[in-house]
């Protein structure tokens, strides 16, 4: 167990639709990475947010967004689904902002499939 | 971002050492060299990182070339449980030191 929650395990939800994925760090973590994982594009970094602030951003499409709230919980929210959002979404926690040593810590994930 | 190279596959018997190989020939001073695993249904976890010297933890040993520009990474003896994906992966500050996964190598280990 890494400490870091992720809710729902599961998601089935229609094109066109919006949802709302959870991830709560480890205590005392103040960073937050998403990740997708699809079967063509592998492990791909999303977005970063650092206590509260957007720190660095990956391949995230405009139709999905994160944030991160203070009691260090972050969102990322998916809209105007299409197939191929269809993923395991990832977060990890870390306990910096970034740095090449730390160790990111990555939840179970979030199965989305979208019909 | 500097990219590494790995097998798709390799295949151990249970209880052998496992040797699998990461190519990094554009791998810059700084960047440091990690290595995750995914085991089947779960998410990544942390094996172990190095720079230059050669490291090693409960879970794994890293061996890096003198030229930073391969490294291995060794499971001393496998079980069947070390059946997952592996990922050799370089960190770098262009993206706040996220995570660039690359395809890794996925190992079966055989009873």
């Amino acid at each position: 167990d890494s400490g870091v929650t992720q809710t729902p395990k599961h998601l089935i939800t229609a094109t066109g639709q919006r949802v709302t994925l959870r991830c709560s760090p480890r205590s005392g973590d103040l960073s937050v990475y998403w990740y997708q994982q699809s079967l063509d594009q592998g492990l791909q970094f999303l977005i970063q947010y650092y206590n509260g602030e957007e720190r660095a951003k990956g391949n995230i499409l405009e139709r999905f967004s994160a944030q991160q709230f203070p009691d260090l919980h972050s969102e990322l929210n998916l809209s105007s689904l299409e197939l191929g959002d269809s993923a395991l979404y990832f977060c990890a926690s870390t306990g910096t902002s970034g740095t090449s040593t730390d160790t990111q810590y990555f939840g179970p994930g979030t199965r989305l499939t979208v019909l | 971002d500097a990219k590494t190279t790995q097998p798709n596959s390799m295949e151990s018997n249970e209880e052998e050492p496992v040797h699998l190989p990461c190519n990094h020939s554009t791998i810059s001073g700084t960047d440091y060299i990690h290595w995750y695993r995914q085991l089947p249904s779960q998410g990544p976890e942390y094996v172990i990182h190095g720079l230059t010297s050669n490291v090693n933890n409960r879970m794994a040993s890293l061996a890096i070339a003198e030229d930073r520009k391969s490294s291995t990474l060794i499971l001393h003896r496998a079980t069947l449980r070390d059946a997952a994906v592996y990922y050799c992966i370089l960190r770098d500050s262009n993206s706040g030191y996220a995570l660039n996964f690359g395809k890794g190598t996925s190992l079966l280990v055989t009873p």
